[in-house]
């Protein structure tokens, strides 16, 4: 079964400080990973993306690593800023269709604090 | 920020009432979606379409209904809203690009629905 899981589910930091989100997937074949930031209430909106051939993307302080022999993923925060607060989504797509098939984790909510 | 817009962004509604949730992009996309999510809870799609006149029913059973007729225009409805309903839509678009590798999904802002 095609999954996505994304840990820790929650995490608390101090502002200015760097964390790190994981991911782990079992979806096959595999296209690519996106991590996506959504606010609250507000809808995702792409952070990064990672063909199987990337294990590396930033995107100002937020920089994504893949290792597609593992399976894993990491989004990685540096300096964090309260504007970070928010839910992490991993999503990975497969290429056993034309429509790409997206496999959404649960999310890590993040919460900077002053 | 992406040119995709929802309405309305929050209703309540009792049981039994026909409802319609709006979304348009002005990015002329040709593929359009529509995804629920419970707090805490991934995604799930519910309702997708390639282009006008197509639609197709997503993973998770619903028992909404979409329609495409415009290229910006996907609305959904709800003939007859329960409370195992209230939950927050969200709906995307993408472009079709000859390598589908790099198409990225465009979200809408969400409505939040309760139905009583």
């Amino acid at each position: 079964k095609n999954q996505v899981e994304q840990s820790p589910q929650s995490l608390i930091i101090l502002e200015g400080k760097n964390c790190t989100l994981q991911c782990n997937y079992t979806v096959s074949p595999f296209s690519n990973l996106r991590w996506y930031k959504q606010d609250t209430g507000r809808g995702p909106v792409s952070l990064t993306i990672m063909t199987f051939s990337e294990n590396t993307k930033s995107n100002g302080r937020y920089t994504a690593t893949l290792d597609a022999d593992t399976k894993q993923s990491s989004l990685h925060i540096t300096a964090s800023q309260l504007s970070d607060s928010a839910s992490y989504i991993c999503v990975v797509s497969d290429r056993g269709s034309t429509l790409g098939r997206l496999y959404f984790g649960r999310g890590t909510q993040l919460t900077v604090w002053p | 920020e992406a040119d995709i817009y929802q309405t309305p962004r929050y209703l309540v509604i009792g049981t039994g009432k026909k409802i319609t949730l709006e979304c348009s992009q002005t990015m002329g996309h040709d593929k359009m979606y529509w995804y629920q999510q419970d707090p805490g809870m991934e995604l799930h799609l519910i309702h997708y379409s390639y282009g006008v006149n197509s639609t197709e029913k997503g993973d998770l059973s619903s028992e909404s209904t979409v329609s495409r007729i415009r290229t910006e225009h996907f609305p959904l409805t709800l003939e007859s809203a329960r409370p195992s309903h209230t939950s927050q839509y969200l709906c995307a678009s993408s472009e079709s690009e000859r390598e589908a590798l790099s198409e990225t999904q465009y979200f809408g802002p969400g409505t939040r629905l309760l139905v009583l």
